[in-house]
């Protein structure tokens, strides 16, 4: 089955400095790879997602790679402040219909 | 778009009582739904997730069970609750409108 391993599994960046946290995926049958951020005591919450027919997509200070090749995908967040502070969950899957199989986390934290 | 209700919000158990945690999904229909538990400090572990009124898969073997009993209803119980069952219970929501797992409030169960 799918397995789905996410680093670091904590991450300190100073404020305005760039975030990058990779994971990478087992199954090649995998086109479905959500992010979410999970503030402390709140629910997780999508904040961006890809699809294998693609290669990046953006969405403000907010990016994902794909590279299907090497069965990895990053996050990467720009100009970070303070609220980026979370901890953020990768995912795979067949669709996002199918079971997510989840990565374990990172604990962003933003250094003021 | 869809709202999921949990309750309830917190829940403090004594070991080897029952339990019953209920959640709702407003907004759609026949959506496949998920019930997630995270421990303290640690990733997403899918419990059960369902596909349609009455049908449930198990993803790990334990001492709780799941149920729908109607379209938009999830059920998840346990009749001893053990120390270990502690943890931020979450139920999800798939939707091909949203096109994305869409999570709720949670239950923050203690068992003492």
């Amino acid at each position: 089955g799918e397995n789905v391993e996410q680093h670091p599994s904590t991450l300190s960046v100073q404020e305005g400095d760039s975030a990058v946290i990779k994971c990478t995926y087992s199954d090649s049958a995998s086109n479905y790879f959500p992010w979410y951020k999970q503030e402390l005591g709140k629910r997780p919450q999508l904040i961006i997602d890809i699809r294998s027919n693609v290669g990046e997509k953006k969405d403000q200070r907010i990016a994902v790679t794909l590279n299907k090749t090497a069965k990895h995908f990053s996050l990467h967040i720009t100009e970070t402040q303070p609220e980026d502070s979370a901890v953020y969950f990768c995912a795979a899957s067949e669709d996002s219909n199918y079971q997510l199989i989840w990565g374990a986390g990172t604990k962003l934290i933003i250094k003021p | 778009s869809q709202t999921i209700h949990q309750w309830p919000a917190t829940l403090v158990q004594p070991v080897g009582s029952p339990l019953s945690l209920e959640c709702t999904v407003e907004g759609t229909s026949n959506p496949n739904l998920y019930w997630y538990r995270q421990a303290a400090g640690r990733g997403l572990q899918l419990l059960f997730y369902s596909v349609g009124i009455g049908q449930i898969s198990s993803e790990v073997p334990q001492n709780l069970s799941a149920s729908r009993p109607q379209d938009r209803q999830f059920i998840l119980s346990s009749k001893k609750l053990l120390l270990s069952d502690s943890g931020f219970y979450l139920c999800a929501c798939y939707t091909s409108v949203d096109s994305e797992q869409f999570f709720g409030p949670g239950t923050r169960l203690t068992v003492l």
